[in-house]
């Protein structure tokens, strides 16, 4: 079936550092969806982007959707505590109309 | 965005019985989705919920183990039926709104015995 590739699978930083996460696929995503996580809630959204090349802010974070429609990354600036949390990335694959493909997530813990 | 409620929180249930999710939503939607989160792992779609007509179930989800109702356009369920500890799960839906974007509701968390 379709994969989207999510590294890194676990991250482990420093308060008030920058954080880098990145999907990567072999197929082609008419868009890209980054969601987080919180234990026992469901995914929160946090970006959505819609066209190839869009670069998109939510206050410390930033996403961008490649322009080969194939990839997407979040950055997420300044880390703080409750940054904490997994974050998913999902995919809408062209030709596969509403259904979402998820990555396998991210986990961040942030020493503080 | 939509406000997303889904019915139990969670629950604890025996081997071999049912149990029935309900999803309601603040306002219509079109597009209605159930998904499973078994633990420590992705989310996994299970089917479209389709107002008025059979869910469109994807590989490896049949109607008889999980049946679906919707319908209208702010309410679905989702039923494990003869349930085994391997369906201990979060089960979660989504509706997706004008902009193809889908959001999830707070997710029913799922221990059978």
């Amino acid at each position: 079936g379709q994969q989207l590739n999510q590294s890194p699978q676990s991250m482990f930083i420093q308060e008030g550092e920058d954080v880098s996460m990145n999907c990567t696929s072999s197929s082609i995503f008419n868009t890209w969806l980054w969601y987080k996580q919180d234990p026992g809630e469901g995914p929160v959204l946090l970006i959505a982007l819609y066209k190839a090349g869009e670069l998109t802010s939510n206050g410390r974070l930033t996403a961008q959707f490649g322009i080969t429609r194939k990839d997407s990354f979040l950055n997420i600036s300044a880390s703080i505590p409750s940054d904490v949390g997994i974050y998913f990335c999902a995919g809408q694959l062209a030709g596969y109309g509403n259904k979402l493909v998820f990555g396998a997530g991210t986990i961040l813990r942030v020493k503080s | 965005s939509a406000v997303i409620s889904q019915k139990p929180s969670r629950d604890i249930c025996q081997r071999g019985t049912s149990l029935t999710i309900q999803c309601q939503v603040d306002s219509q939607v079109t597009m209605m989705f159930w998904y499973r989160q078994q633990p420590g792992q992705s989310l996994t779609l299970i089917a479209t919920a389709n107002q008025g007509s059979e869910a469109t179930y994807e590989s490896g989800f049949v109607i008889d183990k999980f049946p679906i109702s919707r319908p209208n356009l702010t309410f679905s369920t989702l039923t494990v039926s003869n349930m085994s500890p391997e369906d201990s799960s979060i089960y979660l839906c989504s509706v997706e709104d004008r902009t193809d974007t889908q959001y999830f509701g707070p997710g029913t968390r799922l221990t059978v015995l």
